[in-house]
């Protein structure tokens, strides 16, 4: 089955810098990489998605990329802010079950 | 657009107890996931539902927990009986489809057995 790794576990940076998380699965198959914010005892939100035949997807600061060789793809914030503060997941969808896997999180603090 | 409802939100009982969570997914959303987050960890998928017909339940311990979908709308995932290690959050999700893949996610319930 799918094994899913992210790091780092936890990320600070400063206001207006930015921050990059990883996330290296391992099945070829897989086809779908979402990322997920979740603030403190609240549901997680999709923030962006990145299917298999795309290498990069932008949405004002937010962007990923997908290397689908090294198998890994990675979550890019710029200019953060204060309200970027969370934790953020990572998921691959399995190419055959449609089964989706979860990264362990990382826990991004942005310092005013 | 109405979200993914769930309830109860919290839920406190004693080991060996049973209990039951209830969720009613995105009208017109075929796929149901229901997850288990452990404080500290991402969701670990429990089971999957196409319409009423299961897709994935290999993470599911079958000799505690059950889940049906019996019409293909609503579900309801039961712990019979509880354990200390089942305290955590059932995040339930839906989505439109196998080929349409972006979930959506209840508010959760959370869960604490003592």
């Amino acid at each position: 089955g799918e094994n899913v790794e992210q790091h780092p576990s936890t990320l600070s940076v400063q206001e207006g810098d930015s921050a990059v998380i990883k996330c290296t699965y391992s099945d070829s198959a897989s086809n779908y990489f979402p990322w997920y914010k979740q603030e403190l005892g609240k549901r997680p939100q999709l923030i962006i998605d990145i299917r298999s035949n795309v290498g990069e997807k932008k949405d004002q600061r937010i962007a990923v990329t997908l290397n689908k060789t090294a198998k890994h793809f990675s979550l890019h914030i710029t200019e953060t802010q204060p309200e970027d503060s969370a934790v953020y997941f990572c998921a691959v969808r399995e190419g055959g079950t449609y089964k989706y896997i979860f990264g362990t999180g990382t826990r991004l603090k942005v310092l005013a | 657009e109405a979200g993914v409802a769930q309830s109860p939100r919290y839920k406190i009982i004693e080991k060996r107890q049973s209990v039951a969570f209830w969720c009613n997914p995105i009208s017109g959303h075929a796929t149901l996931y229901w997850y288990q987050q452990i404080l500290g960890q991402g969701p670990k998928l429990l089971i999957q539902f196409q319409n009423n017909g299961v897709v994935d339940d290999s993470q599911l311990p079958k000799d505690r927990f059950s889940a049906e979908r019996l019409k293909g709308v609503d579900s309801t995932l039961k712990i019979q009986p509880a354990k200390l290690e089942d305290s955590a959050v059932y995040l339930c999700a839906s989505s439109l489809g196998q080929g349409i893949e972006t979930q959506y996610f209840g508010p959760g319930t959370r869960l604490l057995v003592l």
